[in-house]
């Protein structure tokens, strides 16, 4: 069982290029979180999904866009990038949404914007 | 509206000493807790979590949590530290019908040899 996946590992990536981090859960959880993780200011949500077809902002969504086609799948566009979006990107599922419900990672996306 | 406050974002103890992480919390309603723990270049994984059955939570790796209410907090302990117990530690906090789960700030734990 994999559990969740990201692509790519990590990536560099010149302010202006468009770019889309994957994300991938085989676990047929509802709900589909992304974070940013930033030293000292701990996790932050980006765009949550309730379940495929549904998507809401986090805390932080600008200059974010995701969408959920499947249950499986929940990607996270950055249009247009920035440098001030550098950060480690971590996706996550649940089986239902927020509540008792434990969240489940992925293992991260670190990406750079030069 | 919810939150969360970990005491301390770097915490350091001696291998076989009692591990202390402190967690505060503030919510309208009951909360649900949860402490999350991230290895080096991992994603979190749930360490333990409170929803409401016993206020005394017994999580992986010999770790728990009590849950005090009238001290609004949710400390994580171990009586004995190990190496492999090198971590950044999460508290999180989400409601009772709520859609979102609040993070901490993180505390690194260190073991010294």
């Amino acid at each position: 069982i994999a559990g969740i996946t990201q692509a790519p590992t990590s990536q560099i990536l010149a302010a202006g290029r468009r770019m889309t981090l994957r994300c991938t859960q085989d676990m047929r959880h509802n709900a589909m979180y992304w974070y940013r993780q930033d030293l000292g200011l701990g996790l932050r949500l980006i765009h949550y999904s309730n379940t495929a077809g549904t998507t809401g902002k986090g805390e932080v969504p600008d200059g974010y866009s995701v969408s959920r086609a499947n249950t499986d799948d929940f990607p996270l566009t950055l249009a247009s990038a920035v440098p001030s979006q550098t950060s480690v990107y971590f996706c996550a599922s649940s089986e239902g949404l927020g509540d008792h419900y434990e969240q489940y990672f992925g293992p991260g996306t670190r990406l750079t914007v030069t | 509206a919810q939150s969360v406050t970990q005491l301390g974002s770097h915490v350091s103890v001696s291998e076989g000493a009692l591990v202390l992480l402190r967690c505060n919390y503030s919510s309208s309603v009951p909360p649900y807790l949860f402490w999350y723990v991230q290895y080096p270049n991992q994603g979190l994984q749930l360490l333990l979590k409170y929803t409401s059955a016993a206020t005394l939570v017994k999580g992986i790796n010999g770790f728990e949590a009590e849950f005090k209410k009238s001290e609004t907090s949710f400390h994580l302990t171990k009586p004995s530290a190990h190496m492999s117990d090198a971590a950044e530690y999460f508290c999180a906090v989400s409601d009772t019908g709520g859609f979102k789960t609040i993070f901490g700030a993180g505390t690194r734990l260190f073991v010294k040899a």
